[in-house]
Formats: structure tokens, sequence, C-alpha cells
């Protein structure tokens, strides 16, 4: 079974300062990992995801993450946010060569950015 | 990309009724999921729709309360049942990339009073 853990249910943070949204996951299988971002009141976008390859990924918005196979860590960071980044940024993670590609999605984290 | 369109993007429902909620894809997939979110909570699976079987469903979530249609490649139907005050949630409807990645429809706002 897998498991994914945001330590931070909300991170406030300065506009134009850096942010970091930290992911763990438990898998005793590999897995595939992905960020999700919901702005209030509408659905999941994918912010990016790590599938195999560079251990450090970008997506949109200026977001990137880095796997870290050995610290079971896939965290998100910014160097500057905007107050649009504003929202619920979502860690989560599905097996590799499972029979279905359900998501294991973590609890969330709020990231509310101030001016 | 997968564009995923919801019908109805919001309710509110008198408990013990029903709430019929649809979900349309403009290509074919194999499956297709449903999520909830509960207000201020993470989305947790409720069942996996294939085409032409009877839905998978997750611990906790059972089809007398959740059933599930899949008439077809592109379109899937949840009914939540009987419904009561903590059911009021967000639905989603999710489909699976080529590249692995899910898309979400914009989700039901169901309030059950």
């Amino acid at each position: 079974a897998q498991s994914v853990t945001q330590l931070d249910s909300q991170v406030p943070v300065f506009e134009e300062a850096p942010v970091e949204l930290r992911c763990n996951y438990s898998s005793s299988v590999s897995v595939y990992l992905f960020w999700y971002v919901q702005y209030p009141n509408q659905g999941l976008q994918l912010l990016l995801k790590y599938l195999s390859g560079s251990t450090l990924v970008k997506g949109i918005n200026g977001f990137e993450a880095e796997f870290n196979k050995s610290q079971t860590s896939f965290h998100l960071r910014k160097p500057s946010v905007h107050i649009s980044d504003t929202a619920e940024y979502f860690c989560a993670v599905t097996p590799l060569g499972g029979a279905t590609n359900k998501l294991i999605f973590g609890t969330g984290t709020l990231l509310a950015v101030q001016p | 990309s997968a564009v995923i369109s919801q019908k109805p993007s919001r309710d509110i429902c008198q408990r013990g009724t029903s709430l019929t909620i649809q979900c349309q894809v403009d290509s074919q997939v194999t499956m297709m999921f449903w999520y909830r979110q509960q207000p201020g909570q993470s989305l947790t699976l409720i069942a996996t729709a294939n085409q032409g079987s009877e839905a998978t469903y997750e611990s906790g979530f059972v089809i007398d309360k959740f059933p599930i249609s899949r008439p077809n490649l592109t379109f899937s139907t949840l009914t939540v049942s009987n419904m009561s005050p903590e059911d009021s949630s967000i639905y989603l409807c999710s489909v699976v990339g080529l590249g692995a990645e899910a898309f979400f429809g914009q989700g039901t706002r169901l309030t059950v009073v």
C-alpha cells in the first residue's frame, strides 16, 4: 500500500519570497509522483510530475520539484511566489505496474501568499 | 490531455433523496475514476469505473450507496443515494492520460440539507 504525507497543512509566505512545500511518501514499490494545484472553487490542475530520469522536474507557473529516492520525498519549490499562487497544493503518487492508475493523495497544503 | 465535463456543477439536495452526477470525456478511455473531497479534506477514491464491467469500489464505499454506470468509453455517472448531510462534498470525475497524469473535471459541489 502507498501513503503520502504533507506535514504542513498551511504555509503563509510573503509575496516574492521563496517557498517549499514538503511531501513524503511511503511505498513498497516504485511510484510515479505528482503535484496538483486547486484554486478556490475549481478542480485540480497538474503542476508537474516525476516518472523517471532527472530527479529535478520543472512544471508550470515557475514551480519545480526534486525527487529524492533515499528520503522518499518530492518537495515542491518556487523561488518567488505571487499572490495568484494562493491555492491548495496536493502531492500524489500512483504505483508503477498496478492494475489501475488510481492516485493516492496527501492531505494538502494551503499556500497563503500575503502582500 | 483530456477535457472532462461534469454536471451538475453544484446542487443543494434534501436528505433522503438521490443525485446522479454525469461525467463526459472528450476521448475514449478505459478507466474513469470517481473521487470525493469532503470539506477541507483531501481527495479519496470512491471507485474505478470500467466499461463493460461492474465498478471496483474502495474500502468504505459500497455499490448500494454509490451506484456507478459506465455505458460507453466516454461517459459515466455516479449516483449518491439516500443522502445525508455527511454526503456534502465535492465529487470529482477523473481519467488518466498517456503520460500517467490524471485529468479532473471541475467537480460537483453537493450540499445536503
